[in-house]
């Protein structure tokens, strides 16, 4: 079965620093994919990335980023230059048979002005 | 495109009483569809999840049920609440190679 492990469970950072969320997983499956969400106070979950275990590059998208090791099994998550809106529960998920989704216990990140 | 509709946004429920929230998805055919549960201040807990019309999975065995009486209908359900019942509960779709999981908005229910 997958296994999600977000081993931080709050963080506060003062804006503009940069932040990592930590994300190891198990798995048995040879393929597999990862995922980001974002919780906002409002309650809804918003995708935010997609990996597939071919693909080790990192990837970055305007302040975020993410790392891939397969040799580790983590898939971190960078904001760089925090911002208040930044301030969320951010979880990484990882799917069994490409269909059911299991979640992390979630990051809560809290960034101050 | 598609979207999901969940209702009501908040529920406040004695104890004992019955259950029922609604999801429905548009703009998509035979998605995977998904109820999930957050307890306050805790992580994402899968309860249900279905494949197709009338197949259930049940993740965790509890006081809740699921059906899928439409292809685009999802129903969560519980003949009598317990407190521990409170939570946030989300419904959510999947389909195609996309894999992705759509949210959506969630429902709060209270349990007195």
């Amino acid at each position: 079965a997958q296994k999600v492990t977000q081993a931080q469970t709050e963080i506060s950072v003062v804006e503009k620093e940069d932040v990592t969320l930590d994300c190891v997983y198990e798995t048995r499956d040879t393929t597999y994919y990862l995922f980001w969400y974002k919780q906002p106070p409002s309650g809804e979950l918003v995708f935010l990335i997609r990996r597939n275990s071919f693909d080790e590059q990192n990837e970055i998208s305007g302040r975020y980023s993410w790392n891939f090791q397969k040799s580790t099994s983590s898939f971190n998550f960078t904001i760089t230059a925090s911002q208040v809106v930044d301030s969320a529960v951010y979880f990484c998920a990882l799917p069994y048979n490409f269909n059911k989704f299991y979640f992390g216990s979630g990051t809560k990140l809290n960034v101050k002005p | 495109s598609q979207t999901i509709h969940q209702w009501p946004a908040t529920l406040v429920q004695p104890v004992g009483s019955p259950l029922s929230l609604e999801c429905t998805v548009e703009g998509t055919s035979n998605p995977n569809l998904y109820w999930y549960r957050q307890a306050a201040g805790r992580g994402l807990q899968l309860l249900f999840y279905s494949v197709g019309i009338g197949q259930i999975s049940s993740e965790v065995p509890q006081n809740l049920s699921a059906s899928r009486p439409q292809d685009r209908q999802f129903i969560l359900s519980s003949k009598k609440l317990l407190l521990s019942d409170s939570g946030f509960y989300l419904c959510a779709w999947s389909a195609g190679e996309s894999l992705n999981l759509h949210f959506g908005n969630g429902t709060r229910l209270t349990v007195t």
